[in-house]
C-alpha cells in the first residue's frame, strides 16, 4: 500500500530551465508534507514543507504547491542548477499525533549543464 | 560535528550474527526516528522516540529488530540473527521539537552475506 507515489523515477532537466517534480498520496490524514533532497551516500537533507492550510510555499528557487483536493503536490525548482542533481523524496504525515513521516520512492533529477 | 552522527557507516555481517547500530541525534532533539531504506526505495518508518519513550515501533518489521533510547540522547537499533533481507541502509534522524523538520544522519549500510 503506497500512500505517497512518486511516479517518474527520473527527470532531466536543461541548466537554467524549471524542473517539477510531482507527488500524489492517498491517506487523507496527512496535513504536513515535506520534500526531501538525497546526495549519494549521504542521508535525506530537508528542502522545504508545507501545511494543509496553504496551497503555496516559497524559499528561494524552490516552491512547493498542494492541491488537496487531488492529493497532489509538486515542488518547482527555478531555475535549475548543476548542484540540484539529486535523488528528491516526497514525505507527508499527519500535523498532529504521529510524527512519522511516509516516503515516496524518490525521482532522480539530472540537471543538464 | 552538529549534525546527526551514525556509526558504523558501513557493516557487513554474516547471516546469523548479532548487530548493533548507534544514532547520535543533535544535542537538545527531544524526537528520534530509525528509518530502513532498500535499494530504490523511499526511507521506511522502524521506530519513533520522544526522549526516552518508545512512542510508536509499529514499523520494526519482526521481533528480532529491537531499539532503545535509555537516557533520551544516543540510540542503539539492534539486529539479532540477521538475515539477508535484512541488508539496507538504516536511517536516524531527529528534531528539536514536536512537529518540528526531521534531520537525518548519513546512515548505516548493513550488508548481510
Amino acid at each position: 500500500d503506497q500512500q505517497v507515489k512518486q511516479n517518474s523515477p527520473s527527470l532531466s532537466v536543461q541548466e537554467g530551465r524549471i524542473s517539477i517534480l510531482n507527488c500524489d498520496y492517498t491517506n487523507s490524514m496527512f496535513d504536513y508534507f515535506l520534500w526531501y533532497k538525497k546526495y549519494p551516500a549521504e542521508g535525506p537533507t530537508f528542502l522545504i514543507s508545507i501545511s494543509s492550510i496553504k496551497d503555496k510555499n516559497e524559499d528561494g528557487r524552490f516552491t512547493v504547491f498542494l492541491n488537496k483536493s487531488a492529493k497532489h503536490l509538486s515542488l518547482h525548482i527555478v531555475p535549475s542548477q548543476p548542484g540540484d542533481s539529486a535523488v528528491y523524496f516526497c514525505a507527508g504525515r499527519p500535523d498532529f499525533g504521529n510524527e512519522k513521516l511516509t516516503f515516496g520512492t524518490g525521482t532522480r533529477l539530472t540537471i543538464i549543464p | 560535528g552538529a549534525g546527526v552522527s551514525q556509526s558504523p557507516r558501513y557493516k557487513v555481517a554474516k547471516r546469523g550474527q548479532d548487530v548493533a547500530l548507534r544514532c547520535d541525534p543533535i544535542s537538545g532533539h527531544v524526537s528520534l526516528f530509525w528509518y530502513q531504506q532498500a535499494l530504490g526505495q523511499g526511507p521506511e518508518f522502524l521506530t519513533y522516540f520522544q526522549n526516552e519513550a518508545q512512542l510508536d515501533k509499529s514499523g520494526l518489521p519482526s521481533d528480532r529488530f529491537f531499539a532503545e533510547r535509555p537516557e533520551g540522547s544516543v540510540s542503539t537499533l539492534k539486529i539479532q540473527r540477521t538475515q539477508q533481507e535484512d541488508s539496507a541502509v538504516y536511517l536516524c534522524a531527529s528534531s528539536l521539537v514536536r512537529q518540528g523538520e526531521a534531520f537525518f544522519g548519513q546512515g548505516t549500510r548493513l550488508t548481510v552475506v
